[in-house]
């Protein structure tokens, strides 16, 4: 089946602009998670969906960024008023319960910022 | 606090040798534990999970990795290298408390395989 989908692949924007990043989970999957690979930083979780409600965002580093999930599925990643360490790959993963929580990524979206 | 420590960096074998890749984690409860790879530009992909059973856990690839508690370890073995294999490997710990659901991840080690 299809697995986890992220668009864009690859975004290029200008310092201090807005942008939103897509996800589309495993269908059926109920959990979602968002996490940033950048070089300095390695591997950081950003935030954790369960259904439309995320219990946990303690990993989003600062209030201009936001994400949202809508109909137990697509969610979005917003980053308000981007700075150049924003720049990053920005990956989605999805799991469901049934499978122990592993969970399943998708190919990243590459933040470029100017 | 929870954690995850690849030590290696950046390691090279040559091909058809047998390779091993450490992983040391901290985490409070019984963990759960995942390797995953990574090729150039490519997303992340599961080689392996152990959750609870037997220690000794059969991935993809012909990959394994042994956890070992008392060393707080969970490392990859291969037995033959393949060039295919050249990739960044990441091992992961599952954090699942209360709300929290989440993979604290190493660094990362590199693999380099030479003809």
């Amino acid at each position: 089946g299809a697995g986890v989908s992220q668009s864009p692949s690859n975004k290029v924007t200008e310092k201090g602009k807005d942008v939103e990043l897509r996800c589309d989970p495993i269908s059926g999957h109920t959990a979602l998670y968002w996490y940033r690979q950048s070089l300095g930083q390695g591997l950081e979780f950003l935030i954790y969906f369960q259904g439309n409600s995320a219990p946990d965002k303690s990993g989003l580093p600062s209030d201009r960024f936001s994400a949202e999930r809508t109909g137990g599925s697509v969610s979005t990643l917003t980053i308000q008023r981007t700075q150049q360490e924003d720049s990053a790959v920005y990956l989605c993963a999805s799991s469901a319960r049934a499978q122990g929580e592993t969970q399943y990524f998708g190919p990243g979206t590459r933040l470029l910022v100017l | 606090a929870q954690s995850v420590t690849q030590p290696d960096i950046h390691i090279t074998v040559s091909e058809g040798a047998s390779l091993e890749l450490r992983c040391n984690y901290s985490y409070g409860a019984t963990p759960y534990l995942f390797w995953y790879v990574q090729s150039p530009g490519q997303g992340l992909q599961l080689l392996l999970k152990y959750f609870s059973g037997d220690t000794l856990v059969q991935g993809i690839k012909g990959f394994e990795a042994e956890f070992k508690r008392s060393q707080s370890s969970f490392n990859l073995r291969k037995p033959s290298v393949h060039w295919s294999d050249a990739a960044e490997y990441f091992c992961a710990v599952g954090v699942r408390a209360g709300n929290n659901r989440k993979l604290i991840w190493g660094l990362g080690t590199s693999l380099a395989v030479n003809p």
